[in-house]
């Protein structure tokens, strides 16, 4: 499966956007992406996941770049209660999820 | 529904001992797995199951026993702990209709002394 990389950490403003990005340059044509958060030191919550067309859900967007190399999620109207450790993985077909260290995002009021 | 559930929430043990972490889920769910977090890291895959019966390494699986003896339950077992299995343990579990969404436990904070 392939390798995921997203920035340490990221701030953003209460009631903006956060936009979230991560690189999978060596993603292949089976493989989806998926984004997970954490909440403190809750179990993780599943998001939004997609293989190549932008998808939308209650909670968040998720744009693939046509290349399909990266891909950014964007919590259109961030809330404090997102203030999270947001993950994104790529994975075909099977369970075997690989987490990484993801971005912590913090929502400042 | 109680969705995934853990037991114990916190357990200190010595060097050496055994124990057996629980998890338990109510949704009929194909899909177990367990993942250990280590302080500042991701989440590491340690076994998964899909199914009764059925079960493979993860990531991390050196340490550690599971079994699979019904869809409800999938206990990991600790055989001899040593401090670096010193983590939180993470059960989670999802559905063959929808398997990519997976429902995370509140996690069992194991510290082996």
């Amino acid at each position: 499966d392939a390798k995921t990389t997203q920035p340490p950490s990221m701030d953003c403003a209460e009631g903006r956007a956060a936009n979230l990005p991560c690189n999978h340059s060596t993603i292949s044509g089976n493989e989806y992406v998926y984004w997970y958060r954490q909440i403190h030191s809750q179990g993780p919550q599943y998001i939004i996941h997609g293989l190549k067309n932008n998808e939308t859900n209650e909670m968040a967007s998720l744009i693939i770049t046509e290349d399909r190399k990266s891909s950014t999620l964007i919590l259109p109207h961030a809330t404090l209660r997102d203030t999270a450790v947001y993950y994104c993985i790529v994975l075909s077909g099977t369970y075997k999820y690989i987490f990484g260290t993801g971005t912590r995002l913090k929502v400042l009021a | 529904n109680a969705g995934v559930t853990q037991t114990p929430k916190f357990q200190v043990l010595k060097t050496g001992q055994s124990m057996t972490l629980q998890c338990a889920q109510d949704m009929n769910h194909e899909y177990m797995s367990w993942y250990r977090q280590d302080p500042g890291m991701g989440l590491r895959l340690i076994h998964y199951s899909v199914g009764a019966g059925i079960t493979d390494q993860g990531e991390v699986p050196n340490g550690y026993n599971v079994s699979r003896s019904t869809t409800e339950d999938f206990p990991l077992r600790l055989l001899s702990a040593a401090p670096s299995q010193t983590s939180v343990y993470f059960c989670a579990s999802s559905g063959s209709d929808d398997w990519e969404t997976q429902y995370f436990g509140p996690g069992t904070r194991l510290l082996v002394l």
